[in-house]
């Protein structure tokens, strides 16, 4: 079975610091990769994906992942946070050969302080 | 509509009740996946549609859990005799679910029925 880790719980950070929330999964087929976040009292939103192609993918609101096969992995980054990226933020998979339906990580709960 | 919705938003029961919770996927999408999310356990696949096939159901947790698709568009997930572990937001997505490229499409989530089992 596929399995997708998040290894930060809490991140705590400073605006205009620089972000970076790791994501690894278990799968060694072709993967598709996403990175949904969830701001409070809102729904999971779409931050970003990567199917196929240029391995760097740039999202909303300034946020890039970078797919790097070898290491399993597929890191979120923003250069500079904002007091309104304070979120939860999950990293999914989904695969042809692993079913259509979405593996997510535990969730990396960000908090960015004024 | 303009987006997911799931009915009720919240739900309170007791323990051993039956509960229906309902799901209105985007117009013309034809995929509908259900999770939930729960403190313990993430965020978990539960069972997932599309169009007129067999529903994947290789996540429901157990017998007490099933779903139907009425006329592919709305759904209901029934959870029968509910234990207190059943406490949880279920979540809902579509998404448009083209032939042959199922698993690279966008997944839209409604806002979720939060689920106690008292």
């Amino acid at each position: 079975a596929q399995s997708v880790s998040q290894h930060n719980h809490h991140v705590i950070l400073s605006e205009a610091a620089s972000l970076e929330l790791g994501c690894n999964y278990s799968y060694g087929g072709t993967v598709n990769l996403f990175w949904y976040v969830q701001y409070p009292g809102q729904h999971l939103q779409l931050l970003l994906k990567y199917f196929s192609g240029d391995p760097l993918v740039k999202g909303i609101k300034g946020f890039e992942a970078e797919f790097i096969k070898s290491k399993f992995s597929f890191n979120l980054r923003k250069p500079s946070v904002q007091w309104s990226d304070t979120a939860e933020y999950f990293c999914a998979v989904s695969g042809p050969n692993a079913g259509n339906m979405l593996t997510f990580g535990g969730g990396t709960r960000l908090m960015v302080k004024p | 509509g303009a987006g997911v919705s799931q009915s009720p938003s919240n739900k309170v029961t007791e323990k051993g009740k039956d509960v229906e919770l309902r799901c209105d996927p985007i117009s013309g999408h034809t995929a509908l996946y259900w999770y939930r999310q729960s403190l313990g356990q993430g965020l978990e696949f539960l069972i997932y549609f599309q169009g007129n096939s067999a529903p994947d159901k290789s996540g429901l947790p157990s017998d007490r859990f099933s779903a139907e698709r009425t006329g592919g568009s709305v759904s209901t997930l029934t959870i029968q005799r509910t234990q207190q572990e059943d406490s949880a937001v279920y979540l809902c997505a579509s998404s448009l679910g083209l032939a042959g490229v199922l698993n690279t499409d966008t997944q839209y989530f409604g806002p979720g029925t939060r689920l106690t089992v008292l």
